[in-house]
């Protein structure tokens, strides 16, 4: 079964650098998103994406992030100057619709740690 | 707004027990609910939805208007259940994006 992959799987930074974190979608699916998990907390939306275009993005998704599909495959998430933070799980996921009931695939995270 | 509310961090269980995973939410309209499991150092990935009404794993989960609840329940815990678990909702618009609640750790003890 075709699966999203993340890379890296563990990235530590230092504050201030950036980190760009790259996911690989399904191959069909049209619709990208990143979340992310700051431990001992909950999942949270940042930025779904589609068409080439962010479609929506929540309150954390500030001037310090941005997203790209800089080729058919990948789907990077960047964080131009990180916080400590920022030190989170981040997950990609995609799914083939907009629809809610299809299925919504996640990859395995990356972890990210600054400081 | 559209919320969801898991009030349990940790549920501890026997082996064998029934389980009761707790899901209270908040949506405006006629919601659609998931439940996601995420087994040690693995991906999130989708146990069940309420639309299909199926049951996975021995897992079910009875959407209730009335109690705005999406319980998840099965009768006799395996210790391969052992697990965090996550209810889930659209949130609103039309991006597909899912709102979680703060999730549950299952633990089974054998």
């Amino acid at each position: 079964e075709p699966e999203v992959t993340q890379t890296p799987s563990h990235q530590v930074t230092q504050m201030g650098q950036e980190v760009i974190l790259r996911c690989v979608p399904i191959s069909n699916h049209l619709y990208f998103y990143w979340y992310r998990q700051i431990l001992g907390q909950k999942v949270e939306f940042l930025v779904s994406f589609y068409n080439n275009e962010i479609s929506e993005k929540s309150e954390i998704f500030d001037d310090q992030f941005s997203v790209e599909r800089p080729d058919g495959s990948n789907f990077t998430l960047k964080i131009r100057s990180t916080k400590l933070e920022d030190s989170a799980m981040y997950f990609c996921a995609s799914r083939e619709t907009g629809a809610t009931r299809v299925t919504q695939y996640f990859g395995p995270g990356t972890r990210l740690l600054v400081l | 707004a559209q919320r969801v509310t898991q009030p349990e961090k940790l549920l501890s269980v026997f082996k064998g027990a029934p389980v009761e995973l707790k899901c209270n939410y908040s949506y405006s309209g006629s919601p659609e609910l998931f439940w996601y499991v995420q087994y040690s150092r693995q991906r999130l990935q989708l146990l069940l939805r309420h639309i299909s009404r199926e049951s996975i794993k021995g897992f079910t989960a009875d959407l209730n208007k009335g109690e705005t609840s999406f319980h998840l329940k099965k009768p006799f815990a395996q210790e391969e259940d052992s697990a965090m678990y996550y209810c889930a909702l659209p949130g609103g618009g039309n991006t597909g994006k899912l709102i979680f609640g703060q999730g549950t750790t299952l633990q089974v003890k054998p």
